[in-house]
C-alpha cells in the first residue's frame, strides 16, 4: 500500500536556527514528490516537486532533496514568517494516477 | 498565483439539509479533485474528475456526490447532511504535475 510519513510531527525553533523536516515513502512507481506549505484555515500552497533521487530544489530559505525512500525539507534561518504545517505528498500509478497521496504534515513554529 | 475558487469559506448548517459546495478555475486544468482533510489528519481523495463528463470516486468513501458539466466547475453535493460530514473540503486542479489548492470550505453540521 503506498504510504507517506512525516516526521516529526512538530516542531519549535528560534529565529535562525536551521533544521530539516522528514518525509519517508512507500510507493510502488514513484510519479512524483511534492511539498505543500498550508497556513491555518487555508489551502495548501505548492512549493516544489522533485521526480528523481538526487534531485534538489531551492525557494529563497527552503531546500527540498530526494533519496530512493525519502525526502527532506531543510530550512536555513528561519523566521517567524515560516511558520505553518509542510505537507509532503506523492503521485504514484494507480486508480487515481494523478491524485496525490498525503502525509500528515509537521507543523512548524518559529520563534522570534 | 493559482486561480481557483471556492464558495462558501465556511457553512453551519443543520442536520438532513441538502448542501452544495463550489468549486470553479480559470486555468483551464482537465483534471480536478476533491480531498478531505480532519483536524491533524492526512487529506483523503474523494472524488476525481479526469474531463467534462468524466467522475469517479477517491480512496475515501464518502457519501457526497458530483458533477462535472464544465471543464471549470466542479460542484461537490450532500443530499443529507449529517455531523459526521463536518470536516474541511478542499478542491484542486492540475494539468500536468502540480496541483492547485482553493482556499477550502469549512463545513459543520449540527
Amino acid at each position: 500500500e503506498d504510504q507517506v510519513t512525516q516526521s516529526p510531527e512538530a516542531l519549535r525553533l528560534q529565529e535562525g536556527e536551521s533544521s530539516s523536516l522528514n518525509c519517508s515513502y512507500t510507493v510502488s512507481g514513484l510519479r512524483g514528490l511534492f511539498w505543500y506549505r498550508q497556513d491555518p484555515g487555508k489551502g495548501p500552497e505548492f512549493l516544489f516537486t522533485l521526480y528523481s533521487a538526487g534531485e534538489e530544489k531551492e525557494k529563497e530559505r527552503l531546500k527540498a532533496t530526494l533519496t530512493k525512500k525519502e525526502s527532506f525539507l531543510h530550512i536555513t534561518a528561519p523566521k517567524p514568517e515560516d511558520s505553518a504545517t509542510y505537507l509532503c505528498a506523492v503521485q504514484a500509478p494507480g486508480q487515481a494516477g494523478t491524485a496525490l497521496i498525503f502525509g500528515k504534515g509537521t507543523t512548524l513554529s518559529v520563534s522570534s | 498565483e493559482a486561480d481557483i475558487y471556492q464558495t462558501p469559506r465556511y457553512l453551519v448548517i443543520g442536520t438532513g439539509k441538502k448542501i452544495t459546495l463550489e468549486c470553479s478555475q480559470t486555468m483551464g486544468h482537465d483534471k480536478m479533485y476533491w480531498y478531505q482533510q480532519d483536524p491533524g489528519m492526512e487529506l483523503h481523495l474523494i472524488h476525481y474528475s479526469y474531463g467534462v463528463n468524466s467522475t469517479e470516486k477517491g480512496d475515501l468513501s464518502s457519501e457526497s456526490t458530483v458533477s462535472r458539466i464544465r471543464t471549470e466547475h466542479f460542484p461537490l453535493t450532500l443530499e443529507s447532511a449529517r455531523p459526521s460530514h463536518t470536516s474541511q473540503y478542499l478542491c484542486a486542479s492540475s494539468e500536468a504535475a502540480e496541483a492547485f489548492f482553493g482556499q477550502g470550505t469549512r463545513l459543520t453540521v449540527v
